[in-house]
């Protein structure tokens, strides 16, 4: 299944499936970029994070990718299980100091079993 | 270990009740942070604190109080809060203002009656 973010804020899956979220970021001169999985009550947990200067970075289960041309970002859950219910939120840093993270609108993916 | 924890985790309060949220965090991080959540958006950025000392204020109105009593703990004062303000207030931490992976707490769930 995929999303684009922010016109798709819902991603029904399959479990087992693989799952893509994306997301598009607003500054191109942004150098850091972490996604977040908020469940419901809890606050949000770092997942995997990627900086400007690749373009894949690979993690249990998880790859993210970076597409700096289009200012684009995905996130990649294989074998989606329904633990991995939750709203995904993709932020960036967007440089000049004080670590400030803008945060994506936020994608909830929904496991069905 | 990665743990922010923060109390309480509900907090009810009238108008023109003065109350107090928590935040602390044994990691040794240098920099820590007050968010703001409204339900089904992102975290925005209210305060960032650097080596105890507020280094970004988000033009927060000044019923919010932030104060970081030592390197581990930061509280959030709050006084005449509007029912506007009822949300899920979020505490992270990083290892300093340059180091970009923002660990976040639980947060606390503020209503403002």
């Amino acid at each position: 299944g995929e999303s684009v973010g922010l016109h798709l804020p819902t991603l029904s899956v399959q479990e087992g499936d693989n799952s893509i979220i994306n997301c598009a970021y607003s500054n191109s001169a942004s150098d850091y970029f972490i996604w977040y999985k908020q469940e419901s009550g809890k606050g949000p947990q770092f997942i995997i994070d990627i900086r400007s200067n690749m373009d894949k970075r690979q993690g249990q289960r998880v790859t993210v990718l970076l597409n700096k041309t289009v200012k684009h970002l995905s996130l990649q859950i294989a074998a989606t299980q329904p633990g991995d219910s939750a709203v995904y939120f993709c932020a960036e840093n967007m440089g000049g100091g004080g670590n400030k993270l803008t945060f994506g609108t936020g994608t909830q993916l929904k496991v069905e079993l | 270990d990665t743990e922010v924890t923060q109390t309480p985790k509900h907090l009810v309060m009238g108008m023109t009740n003065k109350k107090s949220l928590k935040c602390e965090q044994h990691m040794g991080h240098r920099a820590m942070y007050w968010y703001k959540q409204k339900a089904k958006k992102p975290p925005e950025l209210m305060f960032v604190y650097s080596y105890e000392k507020l280094s970004i204020n988000e033009s927060v109105p000044s019923r919010f109080s932030p104060e970081c009593p030592n390197s581990s703990l930061l509280n959030l004062h709050l006084h005449a809060l509007q029912p506007e303000d009822s949300a899920l207030y979020l505490c992270a931490s990083s290892q300093d203002r340059n180091t970009d992976t923002q660990y976040f707490g639980p947060g606390t769930r503020l209503t403002v009656l």
